[in-house]
């Protein structure tokens, strides 16, 4: 069955470092989507993005971040100036359709990046 | 409160025993879907319900919606050790993208 894959799976980095989250959605899906999960909290929406632009954006998605689609097959998520409380399991997702369509979102492992 | 809250927050049961996991949401919904997380691994899908419908089956999975009531139940029957996860709700309310995810309920099914 297809997955959403992400790369790297554990991302060590300085405080005030650049860090890109790499993500290839499932292959004939064309709506994409970034989620994190601080340790023990909830899953929380960031952003979605379809057709090359933002759709979507939570409060936390601020100046911080962008996302990218950079070629036909990649999806990234760019964290500049990292800070401690960026420390976080992120996910993406890709679904065929957005939400009103009933087309679920599939997810890939995850990448835990961690803030030293 | 907020939206997605799961219910109970833990789950123990023995192999065999069917589990019982709520969910209650405060918005207009489109659908409501349910997704299971390994510990340390992504979420994986189980079940999307729309909100025009009532009950919904797939293998040992039963998920029930009230609109009414703003409540979701996802019920595993016949559980195995394998089942042991923590499992989500979640609702797009009407949005175009944004899941809002509950605190979920760590199920554990001891062998």
């Amino acid at each position: 069955e297809p997955e959403v894959t992400q790369t790297p799976s554990h991302q060590v980095t300085q405080m005030g470092q650049e860090v890109i989250l790499r993500c290839v959605p499932i292959s004939n899906h064309l709506y994409f989507y970034w989620y994190r999960q601080i340790l023990g909290q909830k899953v929380e929406f960031l952003v979605s993005f379809y057709n090359n632009e933002i759709s979507e954006k939570s409060e936390i998605f601020d100046d911080q971040f962008s996302v990218e689609r950079p070629d036909g097959s990649n999806f990234t998520l760019k964290i500049r100036s990292t800070k401690l409380e960026d420390s976080a399991m992120y996910f993406c997702a890709s679904s065929e359709g957005p939400i009103y369509s009933n087309q679920p979102q599939h997810f890939g492992d995850g990448t835990r990046l961690s803030i030293l | 409160s907020q939206q997605g809250e799961e219910d109970p927050q833990a789950l123990s049961i023995q192999e065999g025993e069917n589990a019982t996991m709520n969910c209650s949401y405060k918005t207009s919904i489109n659908n409501l879907q349910w997704y299971r997380q390994n510990s340390g691994r992504g979420l994986v899908h189980l079940i999307l319900i729309r909100s025009n419908e009532r009950e919904k089956h797939s293998g040992r999975l039963r998920v029930t919606l009230d609109t009414s009531k703003k409540s979701s139940s996802l019920l595993i029957t016949a559980s195995r050790a394998a089942d042991t996860a923590s499992y989500f709700c979640a609702n797009g309310g009407t949005s175009y993208g944004k899941l809002t995810f509950g605190q979920g309920t760590i199920l554990t099914v001891h062998p």
